[in-house]
């Protein structure tokens, strides 16, 4: 079973719209810890924001937030304010406690149009 | 502020050929990882380190061996070469903290590797 699954290939956007990319996971560790990742064409990968499944509320950094529904196991990503520079690959990805490393998922390229 | 550093970021390489993949963080971070990234499979684990001198396999470690012989550096090698090894490969780096799960992966640029 997928631990990570990111449904959307692909989204368009209009510039200064909202956009929500969906990314629902897959564990039975209580304790754990969600991601997400921006890659633009250049190719480096760039940490966007964090979400523990104990915090209370829903992470936010700048134009980023993340919409936490634990009882449904999904992590979704809210752009705000879309602009041409988030365009690019979006990432979702896992931390469990006794994982090494992240589970990604297989990504949503995001599109942003003018 | 370099964070972390892959060299080379492109390679041509021909099938039974070695190379070696050199990542260096200044972060004085404890974990390295080596991941690879396919096409519409997200990226997958082959290596990580959680110290000076200690590796362990991840998820897809056939065909790579991995060196940590100073804290800053995780080196990733190849010592034959296979078509299926094309991929683009990743360097992370984390430091444990003080929450298991917390702590962010910092990822390099990428080396961008073809097998032919």
């Amino acid at each position: 079973a997928q631990k990570i699954t990111q449904t959307q290939p692909g989204m368009f956007v209009q510039e200064k719209e909202a956009v929500t990319l969906d990314c629902t996971y897959d564990t039975s560790d209580p304790s754990y810890g969600l991601f997400w990742y921006k890659q633009p064409s250049s190719g480096e990968m760039i940490f966007l924001i964090y979400q523990g499944s104990y915090d209370q509320q829903n992470a936010t950094e700048g134009r980023y937030s993340l919409n936490f529904q634990k009882a449904r196991k999904s992590a979704n990503l809210v752009i705000s304010a879309s602009q041409l520079g988030d365009s690019a690959m979006y990432f979702c990805a896992m931390k469990e406690p006794g994982r090494r490393a992240l589970t990604f998922g297989s990504g949503t390229r995001l599109q942003v149009q003018p | 502020n370099a964070g972390v550093t892959q060299t080379p970021k492109f390679r041509v390489l021909k099938t039974g050929q070695s190379m070696t993949l050199l990542c260096a963080q200044d972060m004085n971070h404890e974990y390295m990882y080596w991941y690879r990234q396919d096409p519409g499979m997200g990226l997958r684990l082959i290596h990580y380190s959680v110290g000076e001198g200690t590796t362990a396999k991840g998820e897809v470690p056939d065909g790579y061996n991995v060196s940590r012989l100073k804290k800053q550096n995780f080196l990733l090698g190849l010592e034959s070469a296979a078509p299926s090894q094309t991929s683009v490969y990743f360097c992370a780096s984390s430091t444990p903290g003080t929450g298991v799960v917390r702590q962010p992966q910092h990822f390099g640029d990428g080396t961008r590797l073809s097998i032919l």
